[in-house]
């Protein structure tokens, strides 16, 4: 059984360009959580989303957006990059919100 | 607002002693309190949940207890090895979503 996968692994990017980061779901979990980890900080929670809607939102601009699909897998993006974009993406899924959350391996994003 | 405080930042220890990491947190009203394990570079591996109505979890060498009125946990690791060294975080669930501490930096020095 795969656990939760992300894709890429890396990613570099210019200040002002457009990101999507990708992320497939543990098998029979149903809810996605997207956080972003900077260096030497804690997981920051930017949103979550179950049966294809944004459920709740952290404390995140309107620059960074989401999406999910039917088979639950889920997208990020982040429109306008700043240099302070610039972290690890962590998508976490769970068997709706309450119950235990699993990461995948991060995407890597740096800003340029 | 639910503030996640980890104590301390960084520690490091020789090989073989017991150690205590500890997690408090600001408000109460939490579902439950997972603590992670990530190293460098890596995603977060989950290591023991507790759920608001339990006051330990125990997995190997690992106990983790939980005090709700206090606002406290405390990971307790046992006989701590090399491979232990990684970045411990531990994290409440409220409202469906996890809050995290600033995590303790553990280095076990062979």
């Amino acid at each position: 059984d795969a656990g939760v996968t992300q894709s890429p692994t890396h990613l570099i990017k210019t200040r002002g360009q457009q990101v999507t980061l990708r992320c497939s779901p543990k098998s029979g979990h149903d809810t996605v959580s997207w956080y972003q980890q900077a260096l030497g900080q804690g997981p920051q929670f930017i949103f979550q989303y179950y049966e294809e809607e944004e459920r709740q939102r952290g404390n995140f601009p309107d620059r960074f957006s989401g999406h999910q699909f039917p088979n639950y897998s889920s997208e990020l993006n982040v429109n306008a990059l700043l240099l302070g974009d610039s972290a690890l993406y962590l998508c976490a899924s769970s068997l709706t919100d309450l119950f235990e959350q699993y990461f995948g391996p991060g995407t890597r994003l740096t800003v340029t | 607002k639910q503030e996640v405080t980890q104590i301390p930042a960084a520690l490091s220890v020789p090989e073989g002693e017991n150690l205590v990491l500890n997690c408090s947190f600001t408000d109460s009203a939490i579902y439950n309190l997972q603590w992670f394990r990530q190293d460098p570079g890596k995603g977060l591996t989950s290591l023991l949940l507790i759920q608001s109505s339990q006051r330990e979890q125990t997995s190997g060498r690992l106990n983790a207890s939980l005090d709700k009125s206090s606002g406290r946990s405390t990971l307790y690791i046992a006989a701590s090895q090399p491979g232990d060294s990684a970045t411990y975080l531990c994290a409440v669930v409220q409202g469906g979503k996890l809050i995290f501490g600033q995590g303790t930096e553990l280095s076990v020095k062979p």
